[in-house]
């Protein structure tokens, strides 16, 4: 079955900008994830919903960046007023439930700031 | 969080076992100990958990030591496309969110 799916693999935008990243989860997973990662960095961890709440956004880094899951399913990462510092790679993965088994990462999409 | 020490990088020749090192001293009773890998331009992937005892799978085996306080991840026979970052994790059951660490780039030389 398809794995976990995100959009655009690459977005380039300029200082001050929004911008959206989306997540597709695997379908039937409850739990959704999002992480950051920067070069030869671990991913860190940003947000994570349990159906359509946000249940821990103790990751975001400040009031610019958002996330939303309106129906469950797709994500959406919202980052306001872009910054060079925001340039990474963001993760989604999905789980089936927050049981602390293993989560499905997608390939990420790696965001440019310039 | 309990924290893990890994090295940051191996090296071993293709066709060979490899032994990847996880020092997790702080581990609490109830602490998971998970290995997720890295590719290059891919997120990462499980590859196995283990509580006490030693665990295999399809991909790799996990010997977990008597206390506890270390673990070592084991691929039998490293082919080219097992290069990779491999985290070694502490998880809580029914833990959500991981904490990586900078885990250990394995290079596999031909």
């Amino acid at each position: 079955g398809a794995g976990v799916s995100q959009t655009p693999s690459n977005k380039v935008t300029e200082k001050g900008k929004y911008v959206e990243l989306r997540c597709d989860p695997i379908s039937g997973h409850t739990a959704l994830y999002w992480y950051r990662q920067s070069l030869g960095q671990g991913p860190e961890f940003l947000i994570y919903f349990q159906g359509t709440g946000a249940a821990d956004d103790s990751g975001l880094p400040n009031d610019r960046f958002f996330a939303v899951r309106p129906e469950g399913s797709v994500s959406t990462l919202k980052i306001q007023r872009t910054e060079r510092g925001d340039s990474a790679v963001y993760l989604c993965a999905s789980s089936f439930g927050t049981s602390g088994g293993s989560q499905f990462f997608g390939p990420g999409t790696r965001l440019t700031v310039l | 969080d309990a924290k893990t020490t890994q090295p940051n990088s191996m090296e071993s020749n293709e066709e060979e076992p490899v032994h990847l090192p996880c020092n997790h001293s702080t581990i609490s009773g109830t602490d998971y100990i998970h290995w997720y890998r890295q590719l290059p331009s891919q997120g990462p992937e499980y590859v196995i958990h283990g509580l006490t005892s030693n665990v295999n799978n399809r991909m790799a085996s996990l010997a977990i030591a008597e206390d506890r306080k270390s673990s070592t991840l084991i691929l039998h026979r490293a082919t080219l496309r097992d290069a990779a970052v491999y985290y070694c994790i502490l998880r809580v059951p029914g833990g959500d969110k991981i904490i990586f660490g900078k885990g250990t780039r394995l290079h596999i030389l031909p």
